[in-house]
């Protein structure tokens, strides 16, 4: 099984809300990754977890909070968001954070508008 | 800091043709990994090839082949023999190492268009 899943595939929210995406993998990768992806541009890296502890923060705004709450699940808990924050958000899963030639898997995104 | 450059925006293949995307990196380390991925008009990033810097020979998987030329710093896409289901957005990215972890730095893609 080299799937990671996500949901919802679609969401719109109001800059007041409160939201969480939601990615698993049952690959037993250790390394899992939120990037985010504006149309027409490459993703780029928000958030790295290593062993379940957060090990890159690419200066992302507080209002994206991210969760590993064990090897499996990632969250990424939404509040207060901006128009400018509509995107589509990608999860992704690798073997090790620090391998070599390790591929990142990737889920099918979701997404994101806020009105 | 590692640099992906993708000097193609667009590409336009006849099907059944091959076709070479290209990509050229910018690193000072002696150790780095280059990656292709294949994005869908659904969303998803699909893992195509992978070459390591200090692999002897070109990596090939299936009908994909990068083409590695390390004194050049580039390291092309080949698609042999495209198919309409090749018609994508094709990401290279460099594998960077920040604080122990690994992250994915990626270029700014090509757009591939399959025609029948």
């Amino acid at each position: 099984d080299t799937e990671v899943t996500q949901t919802p595939k679609h969401l719109v929210m109001g800059m007041t809300n409160k939201k969480s995406l939601k990615c698993e993998q049952h690959m037993g990768h250790r390394a899992m990754y939120w990037y985010k992806q504006k149309a027409k541009k490459p993703p780029e890296l928000m958030f790295v977890y290593s062993y379940e502890k957060l090990s890159i923060n690419e200066s992302v705004p507080s209002r994206f909070s991210p969760e590993c709450p064990n090897s499996s699940l990632l969250n990424l808990h939404l509040h207060a968001l901006q128009p400018e924050d509509s995107a589509l958000y990608l999860c992704a899963s690798s073997q090790e954070a620090g391998g070599s030639s390790y591929e990142q898997y990737f889920g099918p995104g979701t997404r994101l508008t806020v009105t | 800091a590692q640099k992906i450059t993708q000097t193609q925006p667009g590409m336009f293949v006849q099907e059944k043709e091959a076709v070479t995307l290209d990509c050229t990196y910018d690193t000072s380390d002696p150790s780095y990994g280059l990656f292709w991925y294949k994005q869908p008009s659904s969303g998803e990033m699909i893992f195509l090839i992978y070459q390591g810097s200090y692999d002897q020979q070109n990596a090939t998987e299936g009908r994909y082949s990068l083409n590695f030329q390390k004194a050049r710093k580039s390291a092309n896409l080949v698609i042999s023999a495209s198919q309409l289901g090749d018609s994508a957005m094709y990401f290279c990215a460099m594998r960077e190492i920040q604080g122990g972890s690994e992250k994915l730095v990626f270029g700014k893609g090509t757009k591939l268009t399959v025609n029948p």
